[in-house]
């Protein structure tokens, strides 16, 4: 049983085109979270998500929109796709109190054309 | 502004070769230090967490180590299955982690 999975693995798109990315969790977690890991395989943080309140949004451009149905679910809406949007997103989740270890998904390699 | 810095960038080890990899971090209160070990094409799969100077965690061949300023995941007499890459985050303020660029390290028979 996969605890945090994401769909599509892959997703191969044109530029200008919106697209999403689901990321279902069931540890029982409170926390979730979205990173964008560049073509230098640096991971930084999106998003994050706690009991589907919004509690962390970086410097990310708008169209990024999370959206979090329940604890369980964040998923990851993104419109008029450009070419620097592509990189690996990963999901992630945690208990979000005390002791903070955040398990990751297996990621989704979004390619803009 | 909090920096996490991983060195070296690439390591390249003989099998039983033992060494470590550091992670240097300025943050204002750390919460905690983890590392993680991303395979190609996979997630990263968490291994160590530590809170405080002086802490240590051992895992098979894996052992991290934490001071004010860095921690270290030494590796002893590592096999060709431990090659990947080793991220090292601090956790910020709220939940959220702050990582490296990573360690890749190939490890050759």
């Amino acid at each position: 049983d996969t605890a945090v999975s994401q769909t599509p693995k892959y997703l191969v798109t044109q530029m200008g085109n919106d697209k999403s990315i689901k990321c279902e969790q069931n540890l029982g977690h409170d926390t979730m979270y979205w990173y964008k890991q560049d073509s230098k395989k640096f991971l930084k943080i999106m998003f994050s998500y706690n009991n589907k309140e919004l509690i962390i949004n970086e410097t990310v451009p708008n169209r990024f929109s999370p959206k979090s149905p329940d604890k369980a679910h964040l998923n990851l809406h993104i419109n008029s796709l450009e070419l620097g949007d592509s990189a690996v997103y990963f999901c992630a989740s945690s208990q979000g109190t005390g002791k903070n270890i955040q398990y990751f998904g297996a990621g989704t390699r979004l390619s803009v054309l | 502004e909090d920096q996490v810095t991983q060195s070296p960038e690439a390591l390249r080890l003989q099998e039983g070769e033992s060494s470590s990899l550091n992670c240097s971090y300025t943050v204002s209160g750390l919460r905690g230090l983890f590392w993680y070990r991303q395979d190609p094409g996979k997630g990263p799969e968490f291994l160590f967490t530590l809170y405080s100077a002086g802490e240590e965690k051992e895992k098979e061949r894996l052992k991290a180590t934490l001071t004010k300023k860095e921690s270290f995941l030494h590796i002893t007499a590592p096999k060709p299955e431990d090659s990947a890459t080793y991220l090292c985050a601090v956790e910020q303020a709220g939940t959220a982690l702050i990582f490296g660029k990573g360690t890749t390290l190939s490890v050759s028979s």
